[in-house]
C-alpha cells in the first residue's frame, strides 16, 4: 500500500534554532517527492521537488535531502523564523505513468519568540 | 496573476442538506484536482479533470458527491444529503498540465461544518 509517514506529529521550537522533519515513504514506484508549506486557513504551497537522482534541494533556509535507498527524506529549518510557524507535508508522486499524488498528515511547527 | 479561488470561505449547513463548492483555477491551467483535508490528517484525493477527458472519479467517497468543470474552467463540487463525516476542509487545486511533475497550485479551501 502506498504511504507516506510523517514525523513528529507537531514540534514546537524558539526562534532562531534550527530543526528537521522527517518523512518516510513506502510508496511505488516512485517519481519524484515534494515538501509543502501549508500556513493556517491557506492551501498548501510547493517549497522543493526532488527526483530519484536528486538527494538534496534547498530553497533559502529550507534544505530538503532524499535517500531514495531507504525511502526517506528530511526538511531541515535552518534558523527559523515566527512565519515558519505552519504544517510541513511531504508528497509523493507515484511513477507510474499518471498523477496520483500520496500526501503525508503533515508535521505541525510552532514557532515560539 | 491571480491564484486559485474558492468559494465559499466557510460553510455551515444542517444534516441532509445539499452543499456545492466552487473552485476557480489559474487561468490556462488544463488540470483540476479537489481533495480533502480532516483535522489533523493528510489530504485525501477525491477527483481530478484534465482537459476534455473524462474525470478521474475514482477518490470520491460516496455517490453522495459528484463534481463538475464547466467550459474547461470553474468547477463545482457538489455534495447531497450531507453527513457529519463531511465536515472537512475541501481544498481545490490546478496545474499547467497532468503529470507528475507539474505542481499543484492550491485555493485556501472551503471549511464545510455539518451541524
Amino acid at each position: 500500500k502506498n504511504q507516506v509517514e510523517q514525523s513528529p506529529q507537531s514540534l514546537i521550537i524558539l526562534e532562531g534554532k534550527n530543526c528537521t522533519l522527517q518523512c518516510n515513504y513506502t510508496v511505488s514506484p516512485f517519481s519524484n517527492l515534494r515538501w509543502y508549506k501549508q500556513d493556517t486557513g491557506r492551501g498548501p504551497v510547493s517549497l522543493t521537488i526532488m527526483t530519484f537522482s536528486e538527494n538534496t534541494k534547498s530553497n533559502g533556509r529550507y534544505t530538503a535531502t532524499l535517500d531514495a535507498d531507504t525511502k526517506q527524506s528530511s526538511l531541515h529549518i535552518t534558523a527559523s523564523q515566527l512565519s515558519d510557524s505552519a504544517s510541513y507535508i511531504c508528497v509523493v508522486s507515484v511513477g507510474d505513468g499518471g498523477f496520483k499524488t500520496i500526501f503525508g498528515a503533515g508535521t505541525r511547527l510552532f514557532v515560539k519568540a | 496573476g491571480a491564484g486559485v479561488s474558492q468559494s465559499p470561505s466557510n460553510k455551515v449547513t444542517e444534516k441532509g442538506k445539499d452543499v456545492e463548492l466552487r473552485c476557480d483555477p489559474i487561468s490556462g491551467h488544463t488540470a483540476l484536482y479537489w481533495y480533502r483535508q480532516s483535522l489533523g490528517q493528510g489530504l485525501e484525493f477525491l477527483i481530478y479533470f484534465q482537459g476534455n477527458s473524462a474525470p478521474d472519479k475514482s477518490g470520491l467517497p460516496s455517490d453522495r458527491f459528484s463534481a463538475e468543470r464547466t467550459g474547461g474552467s470553474v468547477s463545482t463540487l457538489t455534495i447531497q444529503r450531507t453527513q457529519q463525516e463531511d465536515s472537512a476542509v475541501y481544498l481545490c487545486a490546478s496545474s499547467p498540465a497532468a503529470g507528475r511533475y507539474n505542481e499543484q497550485f492550491f485555493g485556501p479551501g472551503t471549511r464545510l461544518t455539518v451541524l
